[in-house]
């Protein structure tokens, strides 16, 4: 069936830099996009979310970037901070249906 | 808002035992869900309830899994003669309207 998935499986970045997280998705149907945090014990966090009629959200310190010419979706966080370390997930929604489909998980490490 | 609560939190059982786990959605929330998760992998959709009416279930549901929501608020979910496979987490979120699904800390089923 079809999937989301995400290029990178950990990334890396120093504190007070921006980070970026990329996902692709092939669901060509898929007209809700979300991305959630996820910290070790704990449940999927809701950090932002965009509609395919979209291509730019804001949040706090967030902004999530959709293409749907070549289905990628991508979560930017300013100025990093140790507490952002955590899975980023991003998951997509199909027209009609209430099931997420969610991709693997980028693990994000924070270096201080 | 006291969020989504899962009940137990940790559950260890011996194969070819039956369990059943709680979900608690935000109150007011109308839409109920539920998600196994494995390590290393993002959640995967499991079954979903429209207040009290189950309206999607995923092929993962085999039939020794049930769910149900009989008055439109809490949700179980039972796995009868659970195998070592069943072992995951099982997450639980709710949601209302257009707005995006809130998950809980899930329950960790371990089969000995």
């Amino acid at each position: 069936g079809e999937s989301v998935g995400l290029h990178l499986p950990t990334l890396s970045v120093q504190e007070g830099d921006n980070s970026i997280i990329n996902c692709a998705y092939s669901n060509s149907a898929s007209d809700y996009f979300i991305w959630y945090k996820q910290e070790s014990g704990k449940g999927p966090q809701f950090i932002i979310d965009i509609r395919s009629n979209m291509d730019k959200r804001q949040g706090q310190r967030v902004t999530v970037l959709l293409n749907k010419t070549v289905k990628h979706l991508s979560l930017q966080i300013a100025a990093t901070q140790p507490g952002d370390s955590a899975v980023y997930f991003c998951a997509d929604e199909d027209t009609g249906r209430r099931a997420l489909t969610f991709g693997s998980g980028t693990r994000l490490q924070v270096q201080p | 808002d006291t969020g989504v609560s899962q009940d137990p939190r940790h559950k260890i059982t011996k194969r070819g035992q039956n369990v059943t786990f709680r979900c608690d959605p935000i109150s007011e929330h109308n839409r109920l869900y539920w998600y196994r998760q494995t390590l290393g992998q993002g959640p995967e959709f499991l079954t979903y309830f429209q207040n009290e009416a189950q309206l999607e279930k995923s092929r993962l549901l085999s039939d020794r899994f049930s769910a149900e929501r009989p008055k439109g608020s809490f949700s179980t979910l039972e796995i009868q003669r659970t195998e070592q496979g069943d072992s995951a987490m099982y997450l639980c979120a709710s949601s209302e309207g257009e707005q995006p699904q809130h998950f809980g800390d899930g329950t960790r089923l371990s089969i000995l």
